[in-house]
């Protein structure tokens, strides 16, 4: 069966300070992989996807960054953070190709990030 | 482009007692619907799926919710909730001619459970 990891669970880092999440997916191959962020009291916001090595879309400006350098790591970096960077960051991996057109996104356990 | 609009940020209901959650969305192509609920501090969970085939879908914990087309709605319901159902819920649509299979999310039900 595939299992999503995150970590750290939780991240308390101070201002201007670098950032690393990580996101690994096991059971699978060539996955669909996602970076959201959730800010307190709000929705999802997609910030990057990955469909392959290398392959990164970005889905608004920021202060982020994402890579995508092994088939089922994603990882999620800045290099100065901001107070506005806090909220709850939630990876996600969906099947690719034509698999994915019926298959749902499943989500990690999710990162903590508290900028002070 | 697509959408989706949960039309109540919180849901308030007595335990035993039916729960009602309500969806709209907008999409130009045959969409993909799905219900996950999300517990504090934790990842989101699959409740549910529409994928074109039984327009009512049985998902988990006895939720389940019915694909309305002419009326652009996906609403969840369940007969009688229970404590361990407060949570917040997000109504998704995927697009199939999105590209990586993107999801749009709503802006989410926060459901309280009263004894």
């Amino acid at each position: 069966s595939q299992t999503i990891h995150q970590w750290p669970a939780t991240l308390v880092q101070p201002v201007g300070s670098p950032l690393s999440l990580e996101c690994t997916v096991e059971g699978t191959s060539n996955p669909n992989l996602y970076w959201y962020r959730q800010a307190a009291g709000r929705g999802l916001q997609l910030l990057f996807y990955s469909v392959g090595i290398g392959q990164i879309s970005s889905e608004v400006p920021q202060n982020l960054s994402a890579s995508r350098p092994q088939d089922r790591q994603f990882i999620l970096s800045s290099k100065k953070l901001l107070l506005s960077d806090s909220g709850f960051y939630l990876c996600a991996w969906t099947q690719s190709g034509y698999r994915a057109l019926i298959h749902e996104q499943f989500f990690g356990p999710g990162t903590r990030l508290t900028v002070l | 482009a697509q959408s989706v609009t949960q039309l109540d940020s919180h849901v308030s209901v007595s335990e035993g007692t039916p729960v009602l959650l309500r969806c709209n969305y907008s999409s130009s192509y045959s969409p993909s619907l799905f219900w996950y609920v999300q517990h504090p501090n934790k990842g989101l969970q699959l409740l549910l799926k529409y994928t074109s085939a039984a327009t009512l879908v049985k998902g988990i914990n006895g939720f389940e919710a019915e694909f309305k087309k002419s009326e652009t709605s996906f609403h969840l319901t369940k007969p009688s909730a229970h404590m361990s159902d407060a949570a917040e819920y997000f109504c998704v649509v995927r697009v199939i001619k999105a590209a990586g299979n993107k999801l749009t999310f709503g802006g989410g039900t926060r459901v309280l459970v009263k004894p």
